[in-house]
């Protein structure tokens, strides 16, 4: 079945240091694929998506690229901030009628100043 | 336009007994999904209703049961219950089931003693 593998947290880094979260999935077909974000007592919200092959997502500086041949769809922010702390979600919907979410098990990201 | 909305937002209940959750989604959005979310299992999707009709299943246990009435109102509810049901159950909406991005409420969080 379909599923997605996330690298493990929590990740720390200094304000405005690189940040990259790894993502890789398992799928028959061409899945769509997200990033949700989970701020401190907020709910999940949808930060970014792709849903074909080698398309680009991107939102508040952060940016994945859709890889068929890797299966991955990893996150990437040039200069992380204070306010990016939050847990990170990896998600795939199926292709066809099976368009559940499957999720990753999230990566919690502290950034110091 | 207001958001998905969860009651209630916390609920302790004992072994056994069984619990009613709700689910208003956002105005004009037709499908709904819920999910199980737990420390050790990360995010798992529970079912996902569209116009008053399950579209999707997840793979738990009969005890675990939804609906969705005609004004896309949704209620799951858990019978007989057990000390792993203790979670947060969080509950998505969207345009309708083709929609790619969701919507999601704040949770309610389920404690079972």
């Amino acid at each position: 079945g379909n599923s997605v593998t996330q690298m493990e947290g929590p990740v720390t880094l200094s304000e405005e240091a690189f940040l990259t979260i790894n993502c890789t999935y398992t799928a028959t077909g061409y899945p769509s694929l997200f990033w949700y974000v989970q701020y401190p007592g907020e709910g999940l919200q949808l930060l970014l998506k792709a849903t074909k092959a080698d398309d680009k997502g991107s939102n508040k500086g952060f940016e994945a690229t859709y890889r068929k041949e890797t299966t991955s769809f990893h996150l990437e922010k040039g200069s992380v901030q204070v306010s990016d702390s939050a847990v990170y979600f990896c998600a795939l919907r199926g292709a066809g009628n099976n368009r559940k979410l499957i999720w990753g098990l999230g990566t919690s990201l502290a950034v110091n100043p | 336009k207001a958001g998905v909305t969860q009651t209630p937002r916390y609920l302790i209940k004992t072994r056994g007994q069984q619990v009613t959750l709700s689910c208003s989604p956002i105005s004009g959005h037709r499908s709904v999904s819920w999910y199980q979310q737990t420390p050790g299992q990360g995010l798992q999707f529970l079912f996902e209703y569209f116009s008053e009709t399950q579209r999707n299943k997840g793979n738990f246990p009969g005890r675990f049961s939804g609906r969705q009435f005609s004004n896309s109102r949704s209620e799951m509810n858990v019978s007989t219950l057990e000390l792993g049901d203790s979670a947060l159950y969080l509950c998505a909406s969207s345009l309708d089931w083709r929609s790619e991005g969701q919507f999601f409420g704040p949770g309610t969080r389920l404690t079972v003693l």
